[in-house]
């Protein structure tokens, strides 16, 4: 069964190091979101590509984060530097899009950081 | 701006028993919404959606749940309790489609801060 892929599954960094996530979509899924799920929340976007382009970043905080999808299939996403809040899980998650939306969301087991 | 809440951060149950987790929500527009299952460490699985058609959503391992538009929920229910589904849960929103290119859309979620289900041996 097609999964999406997701490295490191954790990572523990000093504070003011850069960090970066891998996420390899289900094949053939042409949208692709990167999630925060900060410890006793439910996940927030950060972003949200549709082949190579973003759609909407409207919550990545762009002064340390940036996510790329140079090739429309894998992704990914740096922090720099990196700050004690930006401590939690990041999920990949991909998705066919359709003329109705509906797609599902497939998710990835996440990328747990640590920043010390 | 669409909204979940989810009532009641940890649920217990006894093995068995009824599982009812609350979820109500807030759309100016007719949504759709979904309910996730994540396991410790892992990725979210999707259980069921609504999608305006059927008000009442059967899904996978036994959870249904029941759209009612006069009370704005999106309850989650199951009939009899068993260890496996112990996890936490999510209620989400979608009612902002976003156009990635013509005819083709893509659905933006907001989730709940989710529920942790507890069953009791």
């Amino acid at each position: 069964e097609a999964e999406v892929a997701q490295s490191p599954r954790y990572k523990i960094t000093e504070k003011s190091q850069a960090v970066a996530f891998w996420c390899d979509p289900i094949s053939g899924h042409a949208t692709l979101y990167w999630y925060r799920q900060i410890l006793g929340q439910g996940p927030e976007l950060l972003v949200q590509f549709q082949d190579e382009s973003v759609v909407d970043d409207s919550q990545l905080p762009k002064d340390r984060f940036s996510a790329e999808r140079l090739k429309g299939v894998d992704s990914t996403l740096k922090i720099q530097p990196a700050e004690l809040g930006d401590s939690a899980m990041y999920l990949c998650a991909s998705s066919y899009s359709s003329g109705t939306g509906l797609g599902e969301q497939f998710f990835g087991p996440g990328t747990r950081l640590t920043v010390l | 701006a669409q909204s979940v809440t989810q009532l009641g951060s940890h649920v217990s149950v006894s093995e068995g028993a009824l599982v009812l987790l609350r979820c109500n929500y807030s759309s100016s527009v007719p949504p759709y919404l979904f309910w996730y299952v994540q396991y410790p460490n892992q990725g979210l699985q999707l259980l069921l959606k609504y999608t305006s058609a059927a008000t009442l959503v059967k899904g996978i391992n036994g959870f249904e749940a029941e759209f009612k538009k006069s009370e704005t929920s999106f309850h989650l229910t199951k009939p009899s309790a068993h260890m496996s589904d112990a996890a936490e849960y999510f209620c989400a929103v979608s009612d902002l489609r976003i156009r990635v290119k013509a005819s083709e859309y893509g659905n933006k979620l907001v989730f709940g801060a989710g529920t942790i289900l507890r069953v009791k041996s």
